[in-house]
């Protein structure tokens, strides 16, 4: 039981390359998150998804795109980079439940992304 | 909108001393509370959360939260600090109702020396 990971653990991009960031997890779950990790910014979320083949966007979806096709994996993608999409990108999941269900969110080691 | 505040980006305490890590939220309605480690290179690690009922949480690796409605805090503490609890704090909240994404503060380091 892996848990959560992340493909691949760093990369450095130029400005206006794109390259896609994958997110497995191995414990069933339903709900599936991007966020950023910035310095003395906490963390911000970027996509989520609720399910299978449905996505949302989060506080701060702009310049990136997500899909959920499988259930166990979730994708986030950047067309065309920037430097401001320098960052630390955390995945996280958590599983389904009913109304006033707290979704504990079990998180991925994170992959760190420099655009040069 | 949800919000959280961690007014300490870096909190100092001498191994074996008790330790706090401040917390305060803004949420719509009743709120889940929950604390998060990172330590270097690593994902969060969930430590605790509040739900409902008893106003003091305990969680892993002896840490403990005290749920204060009327103050909107949700304090971290720990009767007697390791140096191995050093690392990089979470607090977060969502809404009883509504997005299940959660909301983060900005983090506090907790440095505990020898």
């Amino acid at each position: 039981n892996a848990g959560v990971t992340q493909t691949p653990k760093f990369r450095v991009l130029k400005t206006g390359q794109s390259m896609t960031l994958l997110c497995a997890q191995d414990m069933n779950h339903e709900y599936m998150y991007w966020y950023r990790q910035d310095p003395g910014m906490g963390l911000r979320l970027i996509h989520y998804s609720v399910g299978e083949g449905t996505t949302a966007k989060g506080e701060v979806p702009d310049g990136y795109n997500v899909s959920r096709l499988k259930k166990q994996n979730f994708l986030l993608g950047l067309e065309s980079a920037a430097p401001s999409q320098t960052s630390v990108y955390f995945c996280a999941s958590s599983v389904r439940g009913g109304l006033g269900y707290t979704d504990t969110q079990y998180f991925g080691p994170g992959t760190r992304l420099t655009v040069l | 909108a949800q919000s959280v505040a961690q007014p300490e980006d870096q909190v100092n305490v001498a191994e074996g001393n008790p330790l706090t890590v401040k917390c305060t939220y803004s949420v719509s309605g009743n709120p889940y509370l929950f604390w998060y480690v990172q330590y270097p290179n690593r994902g969060l690690q969930f430590l605790l959360k509040y739900i409902t009922g008893d106003n003091l949480v305990k969680g892993s690796y002896g840490f403990e939260a005290e749920f204060n409605k009327s103050q909107t805090s949700f304090h971290l503490k720990k009767p007697s600090a390791l140096v191995s609890d050093s690392a990089l704090y979470f607090c977060a909240v969502r809404a009883f109702t509504g997005r299940r994404a959660l909301t983060f503060g900005s983090g506090t380091r907790l440095q505990v020396q020898p």
